[in-house]
């Protein structure tokens, strides 16, 4: 099976602008997550989609937003951008449940200037 | 509050010795996985061990052993033999609760030198 794809791999934009990253799962998975990975704070999650719904979600302003297709495949925006939503940005999939073992994206490298 | 703790942010081991990387958790829940990934320099992160809370055996993989300390609640990860490819990021990682989302402690940054 092919792994989780994340596009694009790398961006830049300025302050104020807006994005969206895209994740593709693994091929029957329904369950997908986003991180956030920077070098201070780690890995922190944002949200899980499972069924086109937001399961669960993290502790991030409400700029971050996101949705699942009905092929399971997921985007996330990222609205009025900061500096300090530089960072490494993560779409695992899995199963059924984000607690199962999830399987991870190469990443999409986003920088704020 | 439910955490998970790596005391070790860097580590350095001479290729073929053995490491144990640590890990310590807060949690309320019984059943539930915990996991340790690792994550390459090439940035992917990967699972390399998933161990059962309700298992008293430990989990092994090849190389990869983990000492699960229920009562405890610890949860070291040991690579024997190791390798130039084991150098790594090493995160450890539980579930809040079981419907919810992962935590992630901060990292181990594992170097094996030549």
């Amino acid at each position: 099976k092919a792994g989780v794809t994340q596009t694009p791999r790398y961006l830049i934009k300025t302050r104020g602008q807006q994005v969206t990253l895209s994740c593709s799962p693994i091929s029957g998975h329904r369950s997908v997550s986003w991180y956030q990975q920077t070098p201070g704070q780690g890995l922190q999650f944002l949200f899980e989609y499972f069924s086109e719904t937001q399961r669960n979600k993290g502790n991030f302003p409400g700029r971050f937003s996101g949705r699942q297709f009905s092929n399971s495949r997921s985007e996330m925006n990222v609205s009025t951008l900061e500096l300090g939503d530089s960072a490494l940005y993560l779409c695992a999939s899995s199963l059924i449940r984000s607690t199962d073992t999830q399987y991870f994206g190469p990443g999409t490298r986003l920088t704020v200037l | 509050a439910q955490t998970v703790t790596q005391s070790q942010p860097e580590m350095s081991v001479q290729e073929a010795e053995t490491v144990t990387l640590s890990c310590t958790y807060d949690t309320s829940e019984n059943n539930y996985y915990l996991f340790w990934y690792k994550q390459p320099p090439s940035r992917q992160m990967i699972l390399v061990i998933r161990q059962e809370a309700y298992k008293q055996q430990n989990a092994t993989e090849n190389r990869f052993s983990v000492n699960f300390q229920k009562a405890a609640k610890s949860f070291s990860l040991k690579i024997s033999d190791s390798q130039l490819g084991d150098t790594a990021m090493y995160f450890c990682a539980f579930p809040m609760n079981r419907d919810d989302k992962i935590i992630f402690g901060k990292g181990t940054r594992l170097h094996i030198l030549p």
